[in-house]
C-alpha cells in the first residue's frame, strides 16, 4: 500500500514560471518531509526537508508547503529554468517508527526554454 | 560533503547468477539503505541497517540479502538473479537519530538477461 502518493507523473512548465508538483501521504505519524530531485543516470539528490511543527521552508528559488490536515504537501520552483527538469520524487519518514523512509512514485518535470 | 560509492555505475549478469552489489560511505553514518527504483514505482526498500552486523528487511526483500560487516560498507546480494531484479538499485546513508536526510549514492543499473 502506497503510503506516499504523486499522482501527476509529469508536469511541463514555461521557463521562468512557477513550478508547482504536489503530494500527499495517508500514515499520521509522518513527521519529516523530505523533496528528492533525480536526473536519468544519477542518484537522486536531496532539495529541501520540512518538518511536521512548520508549515513552510524556504531555500532560495525552492518552497515546500506542509499542510498536516489535509496530509498534502507541495513544492513550489520559482522561478523555474531549464536546469530544473528531472524527476521529482517526495519522501516521508516518523522517527517514533525507526525513521524509515517511504518515497512517492515521482513527478518528471519539463522546463520549456 | 558527504559521499556514498557504489562500485558498478552498469552490471550486466546471466540469470542464476549471483551478483554482489557494493556500497561504501564516508560519514560515519549508522544508517545504511538498499532501494531499487523501477518506472512508475518509485523507490522501493529493499533492506536496511542500523549498525554493524545488524540488517532490517524493507518492503521488497525477497530474492536478497544483506552483509554489513564494516560500518562504512553495506552490499546487496542477489543470491540467484532472475530478470525480475533487472533495475536501478541506489544505497543511502543517513546518520542515527533525528531527523536528518539520506544521501545517495549514484545508483547500479543492473541488467539480468
Amino acid at each position: 500500500d502506497q503510503q506516499v502518493k504523486q499522482n501527476s507523473p509529469s508536469l511541463s512548465v514555461q521557463e521562468g514560471r512557477i513550478s508547482i508538483l504536489n503530494c500527499d501521504y495517508t500514515n499520521s505519524m509522518f513527521d519529516y518531509f523530505l523533496w528528492y530531485k533525480k536526473y536519468p543516470a544519477e542518484g537522486p539528490t536531496f532539495l529541501i526537508s520540512i518538518s511536521s511543527i512548520k508549515d513552510k521552508n524556504e531555500d532560495g528559488r525552492f518552497t515546500v508547503f506542509l499542510n498536516k490536515s489535509a496530509k498534502h504537501l507541495s513544492l513550489h520552483i520559482v522561478p523555474s529554468q531549464p536546469g530544473d527538469s528531472a524527476v521529482y520524487f517526495c519522501a516521508a519518514s516518523a522517527l517514533r517508527a525507526g525513521n524509515q523512509f517511504y518515497f512517492g512514485t515521482g513527478t518528471s518535470l519539463t522546463v520549456i526554454p | 560533503d558527504v559521499k556514498v560509492t557504489q562500485s558498478s555505475r552498469y552490471l550486466v549478469k546471466r540469470t542464476g547468477e549471483k551478483v554482489f552489489l557494493e556500497c561504501v560511505q564516508d560519514m560515519d553514518h549508522e544508517n545504511m539503505f538498499w532501494y531499487r527504483q523501477d518506472p512508475g514505482l518509485g523507490l522501493r526498500l529493499i533492506y536496511f541497517s542500523y549498525d554493524v552486523k545488524m540488517k532490517e528487511k524493507g518492503d521488497i526483500p525477497e530474492g536478497y540479502s544483506v552483509s554489513r560487516e564494516k560500518k562504512e560498507r553495506f552490499s546487496l546480494i542477489l543470491e540467484s538473479a532472475s530478470t525480475n531484479q533487472t533495475s536501478m538499485y541506489l544505497c543511502a546513508s543517513n546518520p542515527f537519530g533525528g531527523n536528518s536526510p539520506l544521501h545517495f549514492g549514484n545508483g547500479t543499473r543492473l541488467t539480468v538477461t
